[in-house]
């Protein structure tokens, strides 16, 4: 079974300033990695994925993210953060044994301050 | 363009009646999926469908059922056994990749009160 943690549930930063968002998950084998972002009362749209290859992954809107297999994390960083950045990001995991589904974590609402 | 369509937007219903979300999709995608998102707890999965005319439970059905008789749509009715139906429901869809490495397109969600 693959299930996703998301270790905050609000982070308050302010305009310009760097953030982390963090993701630990847990899989019985290789997986797969996605952010979404969600805006109010919105879908979720994707910010960026890892499915093989580079750990640095890239994303839309300056976003992106490191897989790191030996701690189980795949956290998503921004290096200055502006006021339309404020959303909840969601974290989730797929992996082969589950039939192409996605699990999510509980998400983690990102308010930029000016 | 091709997206996913979700309505309607807004839904209040009173309690003992059943309601149905519609979504629609253009994008050519095999599978169709159900969420419900509640405050602090992400997204659940109700119901998914990976091919037409057939559908799986997901972690949350009781309360909830589907159909898929068109590639393109994946209605569903929120019935009167559901115990607490208010929340935002989401629909997405994908190809049928089945090997996880799939990105979901989502649609702009159905927010359902209950009175």
């Amino acid at each position: 079974a693959q299930s996703v943690t998301q270790l905050d549930s609000q982070v308050p930063v302010f305009e310009e300033a760097p953030v982390e968002l963090r993701c630990n998950y847990s899989s019985s084998v290789s997986v797969y990695l996605f952010w979404y972002v969600q805006y109010p009362n919105q879908g979720l749209q994707l910010l960026l994925k890892y499915l093989s290859g580079s750990t640095l992954v890239k994303g839309i809107n300056g976003f992106e993210a490191e897989f790191n297999k030996s701690q189980t994390s795949f956290h998503l960083r921004k290096p200055s953060v502006h006021i339309s950045d404020t959303a909840e990001y969601f974290c989730a995991v797929s992996d082969r044994t589950n039939a192409g589904k996605s699990t999510f974590g509980d998400g983690t609402t990102l308010t930029v301050k000016p | 363009d091709g997206g996913i369509t979700q309505s309607p937007k807004y839904l209040f219903r009173k309690e003992g009646q059943n309601v149905t979300l519609s979504c629609e999709q253009n994008l050519n995608h095999d599978a169709m999926y159900w969420y419900r998102q509640d405050p602090g707890q992400g997204l659940r999965l109700i119901y998914y469908s990976q091919i037409v005319n057939d559908f799986q439970k997901g972690d949350i059905a009781e309360g909830y059922s589907v159909s898929r008789e068109k590639k393109e749509s994946f209605p569903l009715t929120v019935t009167s056994a559901q115990k607490n139906p208010t929340a935002f429901y989401l629909c997405a869809s994908t190809t049928g990749d089945l090997s996880g490495a799939n990105v979901l397109t989502f649609g702009a969600g159905s927010r359902l009160t209950v009175l």
